[in-house]
C-alpha cells in the first residue's frame, strides 16, 4: 500500500524557517519524481515544487523561488521542503505527493498533510 | 505563465443528477490536464489525467473530455459521496497551476 506521511509543519514567526519531511512506503521510491502542493485557508490548491528521481531536475512556483528548497534522499524514501524567510501568506496545509515516472506531471498519490502557520 | 479558469466556482446538486464543470486554459495545452477531488479533512484525490484517462479505481461516473484550451469534466449521476471540491490542473508546464476549485454542494 502507498502511503505518504509529512511531518514538520507548526507555528513560526515570519521571517522563520521550517524543515517539511514526507517519508514514503509501499513503492519504489527512487522511480517516482515528487511533488508539494499547499492549500491556504479557504483557498485552492497551488503547486509548490517538484523534484527528478535522481534530483537533477527542480522547479518552484515564483512565489516561493529563492525561498524554498525541495530535496529528497532515496536511501530514506524521503523527500523534504526546507522553507526559509517564511510570510504570512505561506500558511496553509502542505502536502506531499506521488508524481509521475515519465511524461506529463500528475499526482496520484498524496499525504493527509501537514499545517504550517506563520504569525507573530 | 497560462492561466487556467474553472468554472463554476460552486453549484447545487441532488443525487442522481448529472453535473458537469468546465476549465479553460489562456493558452493551447494540449491534452495535458488533470482533474482532482477534494474533501475537507482528506488527502486530495486523482480522478482524471491526460484530460480523459480515468485513474485507477476511479468510478466510471467520471470523465473527461477536452483538448487545447476548453475541457469538461462530467460527473453521471451524483453520488453522496461525490460532493466535494473539484480541481483541475495543468502539466503541460511548470508551473503546474490548478484552476480555482468548484465546490459541488447539495442542493
Amino acid at each position: 500500500e502507498v502511503q505518504l506521511v509529512e511531518s514538520g509543519g507548526g507555528l513560526v514567526q515570519p521571517g522563520g524557517s521550517l524543515r517539511l519531511s514526507c517519508a514514503a512506503s509501499g513503492f519504489s521510491f527512487s522511480d517516482y519524481w515528487m511533488t508539494w502542493v499547499r492549500q491556504a485557508p479557504g483557498k485552492g490548491l497551488e503547486w509548490v515544487a517538484n523534484i527528478k528521481q535522481e534530483s537533477g531536475e527542480i522547479y518552484y512556483v515564483n512565489s516561493v523561488r529563492g525561498r524554498f528548497t525541495i530535496s529528497r534522499d532515496n536511501a530514506k524514501n524521503s523527500v523534504y521542503l526546507q522553507m526559509d524567510s517564511l510570510r504570512v501568506e505561506d500558511t496553509g496545509v502542505y502536502y506531499c505527493a506521488r508524481d509521475k515516472i515519465v511524461g506529463p506531471a500528475h499526482f496520484d498519490f498524496w499525504g493527509q498533510g501537514t499545517q504550517v502557520t506563520v504569525s507573530s | 505563465d497560462i492561466h487556467v479558469t474553472q468554472s463554476p466556482s460552486s453549484l447545487s446538486a441532488s443525487v442522481g443528477d448529472r453535473v458537469t464543470i468546465t476549465c479553460r486554459a489562456s493558452q493551447h495545452i494540449n491534452n495535458y490536464l488533470n482533474w482532482y477531488q477534494h474533501k475537507p479533512g482528506e488527502a486530495p484525490r486523482l480522478l482524471i489525467y491526460a484530460s480523459s484517462t480515468l485513474q485507477t479505481g476511479v468510478p466510471s461516473r467520471f470523465s473527461g473530455v477536452g483538448s487545447g484550451t476548453d475541457f469538461t469534466l462530467t460527473i453521471t449521476s451524483l453520488q453522496t459521496e461525490d460532493f466535494a471540491t473539484y480541481y483541475c490542473q495543468k502539466s503541460d508546464s511548470i508551473p503546474l497551476t490548478f484552476g480555482g476549485g468548484t465546490k459541488v454542494q447539495i442542493k
